[in-house]
């Protein structure tokens, strides 16, 4: 089973900055499947990046992905503030499939 | 649009058995996977399996296989997840997901609170 470490555990900013989360993996996420979703408390989560670098239909282009192998990055260029939130990473290159622990985004 | 509408909350005691339902509407359910996710209080997600409404091919997560059982009725665009026994352990919100390609969650249920407490 891949684990998926995310880091930092939680990250402090405040909105107009850039949002920088990491998630590694314990193996090599074959042909770089993985997906970035976002949840809002009390809500279902929503996929915003998946292929590691695709964004999802609707997802603003302040959000970007990337990375390959173990190595990955989602990237919010300009904070808004409906951007704080907890964020997952989840790897879907092998069975079973796995997330992260998730980033919490919370405003400075 | 596509939407995803899970049936609502549940307070069961240990013991005793349930079926969750997630019925999709807005596109052909028989031709895309639906996963079910677990949030357990204040915890990550989980994927438990999948299902193809189509004919029923059903995956599960090591973790949940045996302890819960994935099924569809693609007459009424509906899929379940059910256990025949709950524990406490079960507490938790579960979520419903069409995938968009293989592995990819692209839409949500709105998710349905499971509570198990004697």
């Amino acid at each position: 089973e891949i684990v998926l470490t995310q880091s930092p555990g939680t990250l402090s900013l405040s909105p107009g900055e850039r949002a920088t989360l990491s998630c590694r993996a314990s193996q090599t996420v074959s042909s770089n499947f993985l997906t970035w979703y976002q949840q809002k408390p009390g809500q279902a989560p929503r996929l915003l990046i998946y292929g590691a670098s695709s964004r999802a239909t609707g997802i603003p282009d302040r959000f970007s992905g990337s990375g390959s192998g173990t190595d990955f990055t989602l990237t919010i260029s300009r904070l808004e503030p409906e951007d704080f939130a907890v964020y997952y990473c989840q790897q879907y290159g092998s069975s079973p499939w796995t997330f992260g622990q998730g980033t919490k985004l919370e405003i400075k | 649009e596509v939407q995803l509408v899970q049936s609502g909350a549940e307070v069961k005691k240990p013991g005793e058995s349930l079926n969750i339902s997630c019925k999709g509407s807005g596109y052909s359910f028989t031709n895309y996977w639906i996963a079910w996710v677990r949030q357990m209080p204040g915890k990550g997600l989980e994927w438990m399996g999948i299902i193809y409404p189509g004919d029923s091919e059903t995956r599960y997560s090591p973790s949940f296989q045996g302890q819960v059982t994935i099924s569809a009725d693609k007459s009424l665009s509906t899929a379940y997840l059910q256990w025949s026994s709950l524990k406490a352990s079960d507490t938790a919100m579960y979520y419903c997901a069409r995938l968009m390609v293989q592995g990819v969650m692209s839409f949500w249920g709105q998710g349905t609170l499971v509570t198990v407490s004697s």
